[in-house]
Formats: structure tokens, sequence, C-alpha cells
């Protein structure tokens, strides 16, 4: 599969605790994005990596960190977790680190925080 | 900043119907918009873009910067339509990222 792959696909937790997900770009791209799907709230963007290299950020928490390997593949590491992280988090990837790209989009990682 | 407004969260119609799906927009230079889609069961896509000006699945988008309006559009909804459709905005001269609105979901009853 050369999509974007995600895992792990479920992911239930205690607060206070740490995870971390991870994420692998389509073949042949370089930039990786995160996403964070609350109930009833839009995609919001946390973070944006380019070639190993942060891009951009959003509302990302500072408990939340991320990094871009040099094979790619991104992982976001949560910490000190709380209910109101439970959530539904998407990787997506695009060619370029600007323009305005297409965005290829994982099926997500589901956290549920107890 | 950017902001997109989806308006509904739900809309449901019958087959055969028209439909309008609302997206608007606040932002003060010239932006790019999308529209994306999730089906059932499967991933976030693109379903189209304005400067592609294109009909995809019967679906059109005009970018009225007036309005400041990029409403998606069928004239005859199918039952293969129902989805979670999500418009997106990216600021030209910005950092690229896309903003999203909140989806909305469209049912298409038989």
């Amino acid at each position: 599969d050369s999509g974007v792959t995600q895992t792990p696909k479920h992911l239930i937790t205690a607060t206070g605790q740490r995870v971390t997900l991870r994420c692998s770009p389509r073949s042949g791209d370089l930039s990786v994005y995160w996403y964070q799907q609350s109930l009833d709230q839009g995609l919001q963007f946390l973070i944006q990596y380019y070639n190993g290299e942060e891009r951009a950020k959003g509302n990302i928490l500072e408990r939340f960190s991320a990094q871009q390997f040099p094979d790619l593949h991104s992982e976001l590491n949560l910490s000190s977790l709380e209910l109101g992280d439970s959530a539904l988090y998407f990787c997506a990837s695009s060619v370029a680190g600007a323009g305005a790209n297409v965005l290829t989009f994982g099926a997500g990682s589901r956290l549920t925080v107890l | 900043a950017q902001r997109v407004t989806q308006p509904e969260k739900l809309l449901s119609v019958f087959k055969g119907a028209p439909v309008e799906l609302k997206c608007n927009y606040s932002y003060s230079g010239s932006p790019e918009l999308f529209w994306y889609v999730q089906y059932s069961r499967q991933r976030l896509q693109l379903l189209l873009r304005h400067i592609s000006r294109e009909s995809i699945k019967g679906f059109t988008a005009d970018l009225n910067k007036g309005e400041t309006s990029f409403h998606l559009k069928k004239p005859f909804a199918q039952e293969e339509d129902s989805a979670m459709y999500y418009c997106a905005l990216v600021a030209s001269g910005g950092s690229y990222i896309p903003t999203f609105g909140r989806g909305t979901s469209l049912i298409v009853h038989p």
C-alpha cells in the first residue's frame, strides 16, 4: 500500500499516560501534517514537517510533540494525557512543503483516554 | 487568521433532489478552496478544488469572492453521495496549511 499508513488504529489508555502515534507518508511525499478531530470539532491542525524539519505549527499543546525521521515517517507523541485528548488523530502527506497542495490522508488513529 | 464555516452539521435529502452544501470563509487575501469527502469506512479524500473548475461525480463548486463562499452543488443527489463533506481553505502567501470546516454530513434517502 503506497498510501498514508497510520498505527495504531485504536488506542485506549489512562489519564497521565504517554502514547506515540506513527505515520508513514505516501511514497514520494516529503511533507507530513498532523490533525486532531475531536467530537463536534473540525480538523484542527497540529503540526507540519517537511523533509525532516518542522515547517508549521498550529494549536499543538506543549504536552504534544512530533518529529519526522530520515525515512520520512513521523511520530506524534502525546504525554500527560487528559480526558479531553480523546480524539481521532489524522496524518496526511503531500509532495511539497509549500503551495496549496492536495493532502492524502491516513485512516486515522482513534485515541480514547479513560 | 482564516476561518471556514460550514453552517449545517447535517443535510438530509431524497434521491434525485438538488443538493447544496454551504461553505463560507473569512480571509482577507486570495484563497484556494477545496472540498474533501469521507465516505463510510473510507479515508478523507479530495473531491474538488476551485482552480480546477471541474465537475467531479456531478458536483461543482464556484468560488464567490464577493460573498466569500464556496458552496458545493449537485443537481440530482444519488444515494452513493451520502458522506461527510469538508470545506478547506489554503491561504496563498501564508503557511499553506489547509484550514478545515467542521464538516457537513449528507444523507441521501432512497
